[in-house]
């Protein structure tokens, strides 16, 4: 039972590079998330969507582009990576209901970031 | 003011003691209410949802006051294994129509042998 899955779960990358954090979910999902959590800040949500080839921007969108190509898969991308982005980031996904997501996250283990 | 607050804690408390934690949210139109937990470094995972009635799972409470807009959580007999960061997750529909999901920054508890 993979459930979500987050790849990497560690990273450090140097100020000014890029990256793409990978979700992946097998549960056949409509809702998918990217949020960062930093210490006393709490889980914001970054970017999500509510279907294959929609996304849509959350609480902290900039500096994050994200992508679902397929229905399984949300990436999250750094274009040009800051110390500021340096966090615990997840994935989570949610089957919907009624037209909105249930309150029922699943989340991927985790991704933790380091920007120099 | 943040759309959904906890008191951040810690809470630390003896084996076997009863806790109670709060979760207040500032939208009133706010539909559906859950408690997560998460342990030190791994991620969230649902608890129990909070229905109108209020209801129970074991030595877990959970109460919603939509008067007073907020929920909350009892743990009764609380055991070394209840320490852990505890969110408060409150479900509205957002001004675009869509329905969002909102976290608090959780409450730690740490309960102690």
């Amino acid at each position: 039972n993979a459930g979500v899955t987050q790849t990497p779960k560690f990273r450090v990358l140097k100020t000014g590079q890029s990256m793409t954090l990978l979700c992946a979910q097998d549960m056949n999902h409509e809702y998918m998330y990217w949020y960062r959590q930093d210490p006393g800040m709490g889980l914001r949500l970054i970017h999500y969507s509510v279907g294959e080839g929609t996304t849509a921007k959350g609480e902290v969108p900039d500096g994050y582009n994200v992508s679902r190509l397929k229905k399984q898969n949300f990436l999250l991308g750094l274009e040009s990576a800051a110390p500021s982005q340096t966090s615990v980031y997840f994935c989570a996904s949610s089957r919907g209901l009624a037209g909105g997501p249930t309150g029922e996250l699943f989340f991927g283990e985790g991704s933790r970031l380091t920007v120099l | 003011r943040k759309e959904v607050e906890q008191d951040p804690g810690p809470f630390n408390v003896p084996e076997g003691a009863t806790v109670a934690f709060n979760c207040t949210y500032s939208n009133s139109a706010s539909q559906s209410f859950f408690w997560y937990r998460q342990d030190c470094r791994k991620e969230p995972k649902l608890l129990m949802s909070v229905y109108s009635s209020g209801n129970e799972d074991g030595r877990f409470t959970a109460q919603l006051n939509r008067a007073s807009q907020y929920i909350s959580l009892l743990i009764r007999d609380s055991k070394l294994s209840d320490s852990a960061t505890y969110l408060c997750v409150v479900n509205f529909i957002s001004s675009g129509s869509a329905r969002q999901l909102t976290f608090g920054s959780g409450t730690q508890l740490t309960v102690l042998p």
